[in-house]
């Protein structure tokens, strides 16, 4: 069965931790996103990355890091730097296909703060 | 600057038609999409449109684009229960990402 997984479901965090949020997709997609998404304030892109071993910053990267060292994986690390890291976190890669960019997302990671 | 506006709520009866109205603000979009959100989940394609076009038409879905006012609507025929969600308009300027709009929340009522 093909598509993206997200881990863990529910998380949280405690004052000064970091905390890494898993994605993993088997759909072969070249590019992956992560977008947090906040009550009332849509999807807001945080990091992205075309190929594997790179990746640029989104909107609102600050106090967030990421990697991609394999094609299928794209964790997030939540830093302590990140003050209100409350929310919904989503995961998408995506597909080009005839110019139209296709994104398949995650079932997402809810974020809290103890 | 990219912003997609949308408007936070709208609530139809079942078996109505319901209207989302979506207004973006590039110009150059190739692709303008509906995606749909269930509580607790991730997004889901519903449709999408080519800016070439003005209507597309995909069962009870239909999306107008009217690209001189920059407005994408999505109409749902014979609105349903489980059509209650929440629903996002993205546009694809050709620049790293989708750039997605607040959301509407569709509330059906039976």
């Amino acid at each position: 069965d093909g598509g993206i997984t997200q881990s863990p479901k529910y998380l949280f965090r405690k004052e000064g931790q970091n905390v890494t949020l898993s994605c993993e997709q088997n759909l072969n997609h070249d590019a992956m996103y992560w977008y947090r998404q906040d009550p009332g304030q849509g999807l807001r892109l945080i990091y992205y990355s075309q190929i594997v071993n790179d990746f640029q910053k989104g909107d609102i990267a600050e106090g967030y890091s990421v990697s991609r060292e394999k094609k299928e994986s794209f964790p997030l690390t939540v830093t302590s730097a990140q003050k209100n890291p409350t929310a919904f976190y989503l995961c998408a890669s995506s597909i080009v296909e005839a110019g139209n960019e296709k994104l398949f997302f995650g079932s997402g990671t809810q974020l809290s703060v103890l | 600057g990219e912003d997609v506006e949308q408007s936070l709520f709208l609530s139809v009866r079942e078996g109505d038609s319901s209207v989302i109205n979506c207004t973006y603000t590039d110009s150059s979009s190739t692709y303008l999409y509906w995606y749909k959100q269930e509580p607790g989940a991730g997004l889901q394609l519903l449709t999408y449109i080519f800016s070439n076009m003005d209507m597309k038409q995909d069962q009870r879905l239909t999306v107008l684009l009217n690209k001189k006012d920059k407005h994408l609507s999505l109409r749902i025929a014979d609105t349903q229960t489980g059509d209650s969600a929440i629903y996002f308009c993205a546009e694809d300027t050709g620049r790293r990402a989708l750039t997605f709009g607040s959301g509407t929340r569709l509330q059906v009522q039976p």
